[in-house]
């Protein structure tokens, strides 16, 4: 199986400031017949579904805002909050689908407002 | 508009089993995958397993197998996640969860059901 590790476990950040994520795989999740990392990012707020942020370890899921952003290939990504708002608040959790249908994700990741 | 919704809240004994349902409304049915995933209180996601509404085929994650059963009902545009010998750890939000037309990812979630298992 492929294993997704994710750092901090926690950040709090003053609102409007950056919140970085970091997501790290066991093995490259970037497929080379199509050069497509797969990797995704969910956003997860108390007493609700997750709902999909990024796909293709960059591309923003329609209705996302854009201070959203992901990057990174193969084994290393990070999610991007660029300005920090309160509805933010929640936890993140990167997923890889390179193993389709047998999907991993991480533990997440809480942010929080400082 | 595209929606999962999933049965209600479960009380069951350890060594029942609960079938959890998920009906789609608002798309084709039969287009795109379903998985189902859990996530126990405080806890991460766990994914269970997949199932492909058109031809009924399945996949479970190695820790399910033998456990779980996905099946759908393409008339109701329903699917099912059946899961036996309940034990405590089982205590969880299940999820069901659509894959995305642009990539495996999963864009559409059911609200989840608590399936909570206690003597």
């Amino acid at each position: 199986d492929i294993v997704m590790t994710q750092s901090p476990d926690s950040l709090a950040v003053s609102l409007g400031e950056r919140a970085t994520i970091n997501c790290k795989s066991s093995q490259s999740v970037l497929y080379s017949s199509n050069n497509k990392n797969y990797l995704a990012w969910y956003q997860q707020k108390p007493g609700q579904p997750p709902k999909l942020l990024i796909y293709w370890a960059s591309t923003r899921e329609s209705g996302v805002p854009d201070r959203f952003s992901g990057s990174g290939s193969g084994t290393d990504f990070t999610l991007t909050i660029s300005s920090l708002q309160a509805e933010d608040v929640a936890v993140y959790y990167c997923q890889q689908y390179y193993s389709t249908p047998q999907v991993t994700f991480g533990p997440g990741t809480k942010v929080d407002i400082k | 508009q595209v929606q999962l919704v999933q049965s209600g809240a479960e009380v069951k004994k350890p060594g029942a089993s609960v079938k959890v349902s998920c009906k789609a409304s608002g798309y084709t049915f039969t287009s795109y995958d379903i998985n189902w995933v859990r996530q126990a209180t405080g806890q991460g996601l766990e994914w269970m397993g997949w199932m492909n509404p058109n031809s009924g085929n399945t996949g479970y994650a190695q820790k399910f197998q033998g456990r779980v059963t996905m099946t759908r009902n393409t008339s109701i545009s329903t699917a099912y996640m059946e899961l036996s010998s309940l034990r405590s750890e089982d205590t969880a939000v299940y999820y069901c969860a659509r894959e995305d037309d642009s990539s495996p990812a999963f864009d559409i979630w059911g609200q989840g059901t608590m399936v909570t298992v206690s003597s």
